[in-house]
């Protein structure tokens, strides 16, 4: 069965600094893995997403993901937080026939 | 592109009653779904639909949930009678079709509050 674990239910960031958002993937064969962020009472958007094409794939808002077979992760980072990307986000994993398995979730501070 | 669309937003109930939510998937999505999210949780997979038939609802409490989308358009999702954990914001969302990998877009939720 999918699964993925987010290794951190909460990281803090100062503007300007880096984001690094942790994922551990679990799958029985090649997956299809997303990362979808969800701003308080909003619904969830797609950020990016990884379907067996280039390991380095680039999202909106300047985000982006590696692939890493060898440590099963797939990994968001961000060169710079602004306070906007204060959000709860979600790594998910494909189970066959297009249904999402989420993780836990990662809620992102912004301090100014 | 219009998204998808839900209603109602916000619903309070008391335990043991019935609730009804409604979703329009974006034009042209044959595969709609509906996922639960408790406060703290991430979303989790109630049922799928591909068309106007039902492609999992393993996930579903049966004895208290149900859901249809009659015409592979738009479809509801039914709580009768409510529970106290219940309480959880009610995801709809759709893709073109089945392909792992396919873009699943959601709605912005229907909050559920069971009192």
């Amino acid at each position: 069965a999918q699964s993925v674990t987010q290794l951190d239910s909460h990281v803090s960031v100062s503007e300007g600094t880096p984001v690094l958002l942790r994922c551990n993937y679990s799958s029985s064969y090649s997956p299809s893995l997303f990362w979808y962020v969800q701003h308080p009472n909003k619904g969830l958007q797609l950020l990016l997403k990884y379907t067996s094409a280039a390991t380095l794939v680039k999202g909106i808002n300047g985000f982006e993901a590696e692939f890493k077979k060898s440590e099963t992760s797939f990994h968001l980072t961000k060169p710079s937080a602004h306070m906007s990307d204060a959000a709860e986000y979600f790594c998910v994993v494909t189970q066959y026939g297009n249904k999402l398995v989420f993780g836990a979730g990662t809620i992102l501070r912004v301090k100014s | 592109e219009a998204g998808v669309a839900q209603s109602p937003r916000y619903k309070i109930i008391e335990k043991r009653q019935s609730v009804a939510f409604w979703c329009n998937p974006i034009s042209g999505h044959a595969t709609l779904y509906w996922y639960q999210q408790i406060l703290g949780q991430g979303p989790k997979l109630l049922i799928q639909f591909q068309n106007n038939g039902v492609v999992d609802d393993s996930q579903l409490p049966k004895d208290r949930f149900s859901a249809e989308r009659l015409k592979g358009v738009d479809s509801t999702l039914k709580i009768q009678p409510a529970k106290l954990e219940d309480s959880a914001v009610y995801l709809c969302a759709s893709s073109l079709n089945r392909d792992t990998g396919n873009t699943i877009y959601f709605g912005e939720g229907s909050w559920l509050t069971v009192v």
